[in-house]
């Protein structure tokens, strides 16, 4: 297991259209984030899970936004009705809860643009 | 007022100086702090943690911590242009429960 896989890399979609985005996290983590990063800004926190828990949800995340992750292993991001300000790169990150203080790792990121 | 402020940059350095990146948080109940660096289009990447007042050297990287002060700096000495990139402060929030993000400041070391 060599780290944060997250596949796609890019998606490019019509406004409207829905995307999902897949995150495999590094197998012995039960923590499993995502954030939303813009240009010239640090990462937005979107939501994180602990196993197959969702334990929390950023306010700024709209009802069109949902994350699952069924068997606490791999996690899905799905974006409904696509928006042009939806266009960002989302990161995955992964973390065991008893080394999170030791800060997480992030995948490779799914750059998304919405035309 | 942002949970986590970096200050602004760009920031450009000569080759071979000292950098200095700095950033307050507003959680006063936090204990982790962490600089992550990002090169442009690639995910953060952790360079260092800090959770005691004080400094904590890695190479030519230097932490340091003033939780009295809500602070939180790097220094990265002897700069080279491998550095150029942006650097982001987080700070872990709720007990463990989330990394929060500044703006990041983007650091360009000129040779």
């Amino acid at each position: 297991d060599t780290g944060v896989s997250q596949d796609p890399r890019h998606k490019i979609t019509k406004r409207g259209q829905n995307v999902t985005f897949r995150c495999d996290p590094i197998s012995e983590h039960n923590r499993l984030y995502w954030y939303r990063q813009t240009l010239g800004q640090g990462p937005e926190f979107l939501t994180y899970f602990q196993n197959e828990a969702q334990l929390e949800k950023s306010r700024l995340l709209s009802d069109r936004f949902s994350a699952e992750r069924p068997k606490g292993s791999f996690s899905t991001l799905e974006i409904q009705r696509t928006e042009q300000g939806d266009s960002a790169m989302y990161l995955c990150a992964s973390s065991y809860d008893g080394t999170v203080v030791s800060g997480y790792t992030f995948g490779s990121g799914t750059r998304l643009t919405v035309v | 007022q942002k949970e986590v402020e970096q200050n602004s940059g760009p920031l450009s350095v000569p080759e071979g100086a000292i950098a200095s990146l700095n950033c307050t948080y507003s959680d006063r109940g936090s204990q982790s702090f962490f600089w992550y660096r990002q090169y442009s289009g690639k995910s953060p990447e952790l360079i260092m943690s800090i959770y005691s007042n004080g400094d904590k050297e890695d190479g030519r990287f230097t932490a340091q911590l003033n939780k009295a002060s809500q602070y939180v700096s790097l220094l990265i000495r002897d700069s080279q242009p491998s550095d150029s990139a942006t650097y982001l402060c987080a700070v872990l929030y709720n007990q463990g429960g989330k990394l929060i993000f500044g703006q990041g400041t983007e650091l360009s070391v000129k040779p």
